[in-house]
């Protein structure tokens, strides 16, 4: 696509539930990032996909947090059993190659649990 | 941990005032990156510089990768250029992931 893609653009759930978050990078990129921005506060990285290689899931900040990335294009972050610190925006990026490019963000995805 | 650090923090401008952003990094640069977010959130693309100095129109940056540092140069602000700069650092330590600064809040007054 002519740009990277996140849907849903807004998300309200109930503390408790589950919800996915979906990321379509940019056609042909190879490396796609998601962080999570928080009212106010910078970004935290939580996860980074390259091609066909293990992902660094070193930013994830529980094990209710999980992402795939299938075939190497679409992502899908999924948040079990949310809870209110979830609450925040999250963003997705990519990148042609993993180092020594230009990262392109989505418009990201408002998460409120309520 | 890598570091990186923005300053000011927060800036208010006078709209037609010039201003300089700078990011500080602990360790060796191979990616840098400054962004716009503007009200709605989006982050704007602003300037792709590992190193050397770039320009476009009213904006301008320098990163001078042996000292560490980025320069983000504001010319002449105006409203719209209101909202959140960030920095965002890529090296050859800490992973692949890019990390980023904590932002400079800048509002330009009319």
């Amino acid at each position: 696509g002519a740009g990277v893609s996140q849907s849903p653009s807004n998300k309200v759930t109930e503390k408790g539930k589950d919800v996915e978050l979906r990321c379509d990078p940019i056609s042909g990129h190879t490396a796609l990032y998601w962080y999570r921005q928080s009212l106010g506060q910078g970004l935290e990285f939580l996860i980074y996909f390259q091609g066909n290689s293990a992902p660094d899931k070193s930013g994830l900040p529980s094990d209710r947090f999980s992402a795939e990335r299938t075939g190497g294009s679409v992502s899908t972050l999924t948040i079990q059993r949310t809870q209110q610190e979830d609450s925040a925006v999250y963003l997705c990026a990519s990148s042609s190659r993993p180092r020594n490019t230009e990262a392109f963000f989505g418009q990201g995805t408002r998460l409120t649990v309520v | 941990g890598i570091q990186v650090e923005q300053s000011p923090p927060d800036l208010i401008l006078q709209e037609g005032a010039n201003s300089t952003l700078r990011c500080n990094f602990s360790d060796s640069v191979n990616n840098l990156q400054w962004f716009h977010q503007n009200p709605w959130g989006q982050l704007i693309n602003l300037f792709y510089i590992p190193s050397g100095t770039k320009q476009n129109g009213r904006l301008s940056a320098t990163t001078v990768a042996t000292e560490r540092y980025s320069l983000l140069y504001i010319s002449s602000s105006q409203t719209t250029d209101s909202g959140v700069y960030f920095c965002a650092w890529g090296g050859n330590t800490g992973g692949f992931k890019t990390i980023f600064g904590a932002g400079t809040r800048l509002f330009v007054k009319a």
